[in-house]
């Protein structure tokens, strides 16, 4: 079955740059999404990733795929506090409907 | 554009009584998805329509849960009689088409508390 794994929390300084880790299971995932939940709201897509690709960059976000190792990376270059929130990992075959991971919580201190 | 409109945002009613939350998917979205999202299971995903019709309610927890969606612009999650146990947050979701091809966009949620 499909399974998404994240870690549960991080912390890090402002102006640090934050790595999220995610493992997935499913060898046959087309689509790789990160999602991010601010307090009090839903699920925002940030990005997301193909699966014939390694890396994605968007502004300070960094997405890094290892298909061999089926580990996906969020990179938040120059943390904010803005960026506090839940991230959440998801991936798809294509065929089904999206599977998310149970989110991590990233944490930003001064 | 307007997004994923969910309402209440905020509901508290005594276990027993019935409960209904209701959305409104993006215009031209024709799939929707129901998710419940608590501290100890995370998200989970209660059903799924597409083009109205319910494809998967293998997540819908127990006979007193039951969605329904009448036309490509309104879907409601109903729950009767209700119980504590069914307090979360309760997000809807829409998307283009519903085989994870295209990512979803999710409502504000209903933050569901029952005494």
């Amino acid at each position: 079955g499909e399974d998404v794994e994240q870690s549960l929390f991080l912390s890090v300084r402002e102006g640090d740059s934050s790595v999220i880790n995610c493992t997935y299971t499913d060898s046959s995932s087309t689509y790789l999404y990160w999602y991010k939940q601010e307090p009090g709201a839903g699920l925002q897509l940030l990005t997301y990733i193909f699966s014939n690709m390694d890396m994605k960059q968007d502004q300070r976000l960094t997405v890094l795929l290892n298909k061999k190792d089926k580990h996906l990376s969020l990179r938040i270059a120059d943390t904010q506090t803005g960026d506090s929130a839940i991230y959440f990992c998801a991936e798809s075959t294509g065929s089904y409907i999206p599977t998310f991971g149970r989110g991590t919580s990233l944490i930003v201190h001064p | 554009d307007a997004g994923v409109i969910q309402s209440p945002r905020h509901e508290v009613t005594e276990m027993g009584q019935e409960v209904t939350l209701r959305c409104k998917p993006i215009s031209g979205h024709n799939s929707l998805f129901w998710y419940r999202q608590t501290m100890m299971r995370g998200l989970e995903l209660l059903i799924y329509f597409n083009n109205n019709v319910p494809i998967d309610d293998s997540g819908m927890p127990e006979d007193r849960f039951s969605a329904k969606m009448p036309n490509a612009s309104f879907s409601t999650l109903k729950i009767q009689p209700s119980e504590p146990r069914d307090s979360a947050v309760y997000f809807c979701a829409s998307s283009l088409a519903g085989d994870g091809n295209q990512p979803q966009h999710f409502g504000d949620g209903t933050r569901l508390s029952i005494l």
